[in-house]
């Protein structure tokens, strides 16, 4: 079946440093892939998405890239801020030939915490 | 504010009762997605409706059941609650049921089973 791995957390910078969290898939066909954020106390909410390979989603200054090759979708920031901190989950959605018709499969979540 | 809500944000019941969770998507959206995030299990698919009509089934125990109804609003039904079921539930909805379709979710409802 379909799997999202992120790395290990929590992750905890400074305000400013860069920001990268690894996030690998397995997939039949041809997902469409997704960083969601959750704020402390919210639901979740779409950061970026990419639907096929070599595609980039970016958005608020996050960034990722969809590698089909090393089935990656590593999100990255430049600068990040303290309003930054928040749980960040990797996401896939099943593929064409799929029988899932958009159901979600998620990471286990990274937890980012900034300090000023 | 993503446009879905979901009714009521916290629920405290006791085991072995029955409750339901609501949700109204965006305006305008077909899919309803539900999911159960826990800390052991971390964020799950339990169901999907399209435009009244059950799609794709996850982890959903037998327990629970789950409909869409004629205006689009959904529901899912939780009986014979055990204290393993506490978490946050969510739903979300989309425009369609494709694999590109961004998911829009809702707060979540807490589940406290004591």
């Amino acid at each position: 079946g379909n799997s999202v791995t992120q790395m290990e957390g929590p992750v905890t910078l400074s305000e400013e440093a860069f920001l990268t969290i690894n996030c690998t898939y397995t997939a039949t066909g041809y997902p469409s892939l997704f960083w969601y954020v959750q704020y402390p106390g919210e639901g979740l909410q779409l950061l970026l998405k990419a639907t096929k390979a070599d595609d980039k989603g970016s958005n608020k200054g996050f960034e990722a890239t969809y590698r089909k090759e090393t089935t990656s979708f590593h999100l990255e920031k430049g600068s990040v801020q303290v309003s930054d901190s928040a749980v960040y989950f990797c996401a896939l959605s099943e593929g064409a030939g799929g029988t899932s018709y958009g159901k979600l499969t998620f990471g286990q979540g990274t937890i980012l915490t900034v300090h000023p | 504010d993503s446009g879905v809500t979901q009714t009521p944000k916290h629920l405290i019941t006791a085991t072995g009762q029955r409750v339901t969770l609501r949700c109204s998507p965006r305006s305008g959206d077909l899919s309803v997605y539900w999911y159960q995030q826990s800390l052991d299990q971390g964020l799950q698919f339990l169901i999907q409706y399209y435009n009244g009509e059950e799609r794709a089934k996850g982890n959903i125990l037998e327990r629970f059941s789950a409909q869409q109804f004629p205006d689009l609003h959904s529901e899912l039904n939780l009986s014979s609650l055990e204290l393993g079921d506490s978490a946050l539930y969510f739903c979300a909805s989309s425009p369609r049921a494709f694999r590109t379709d961004t998911q829009y979710f809702g707060p979540g409802t807490r589940l406290t089973v004591l």
